[in-house]
């Protein structure tokens, strides 16, 4: 059973950053990419970006000059921070499992005011 | 980056309806296209990817077809649990794009 499980701060004040990370508990890690995706309130869904095993990142173009992804293989877990925040970047945001997203976390919810 | 327009944004149906949303891909995208559900205030699940292919544990009321450019998710009976939004997505190229959602509500 796969399960993810994300956690980071949900309130930040504009210009701050944003930090988030998802734990992988089940399953393998480095058989498979890792992505993010991020849901505005009552919007659609935007990918924002994804990670292979070695590291190897691809990112929306929107948001590529204030995005970072990382993973750490030892703990099963990979992280993502966007920096200067802006009201644009309230969303709830998502940690999923592959290209095709066949596990998800629960969602975060981040407020910037 | 490729755009994925759906359609109908918003449908009311009945129960036992059978019900179809349409994703357009401005490119060629093979067969490279999943499809997800999403009830208020919960993470989007898979229901088809590869355009067609049916993820475990999915009710087989679901289908998709469509290659290339157009693609079409059918629900063949809507049952309660069905009311919900609906989105496509294009695997084919980076960046990975969503379309705007189809909202299926109760008639």
């Amino acid at each position: 059973q796969v399960r993810l499980q994300q956690w980071g701060a949900g309130l930040l004040k504009p210009s701050e950053t944003l930090s988030l990370t998802c734990g992988v508990y089940g399953g393998s890690f480095s058989a498979y990419s890792w992505t993010w995706i991020r849901q505005p309130p009552g919007k659609g869904l935007e990918w924002i970006g994804d990670i292979n095993h070695s590291g190897s990142t691809n990112c929306n173009p929107s948001l590529k000059s204030r995005i970072t992804m990382s993973l750490d293989t030892s703990k099963y877990q990979f992280s993502l921070k966007v920096t200067s925040v802006t009201a644009a970047d309230a969303a709830v945001y998502y940690c999923a499992r592959g290209r095709t997203g066949e596990y998800w976390g629960q969602g975060t919810l981040v407020t910037v005011s | 980056a490729i755009q994925l327009t759906q359609s109908p944004s918003s449908l009311s149906a009945s129960v036992g309806d059978r019900v179809s949303i349409t994703c357009r891909a401005s490119q060629g995208i093979s067969s490279a296209l999943a499809w997800y559900q999403q009830k208020p205030g919960k993470a989007p699940k898979l229901l088809i990817y590869d355009a067609s292919s049916l993820e475990s544990g999915v009710p087989s009321r679901f289908s998709g077809s469509g290659s290339g450019t157009d693609f079409t998710l059918t629900i063949s009976s809507l049952q309660p649990e069905d009311f919900a939004s609906y989105y496509c997505q294009q695997f084919h190229s980076y960046p990975l794009t969503f379309g705007g959602g189809t909202k299926v509500d109760i008639k």
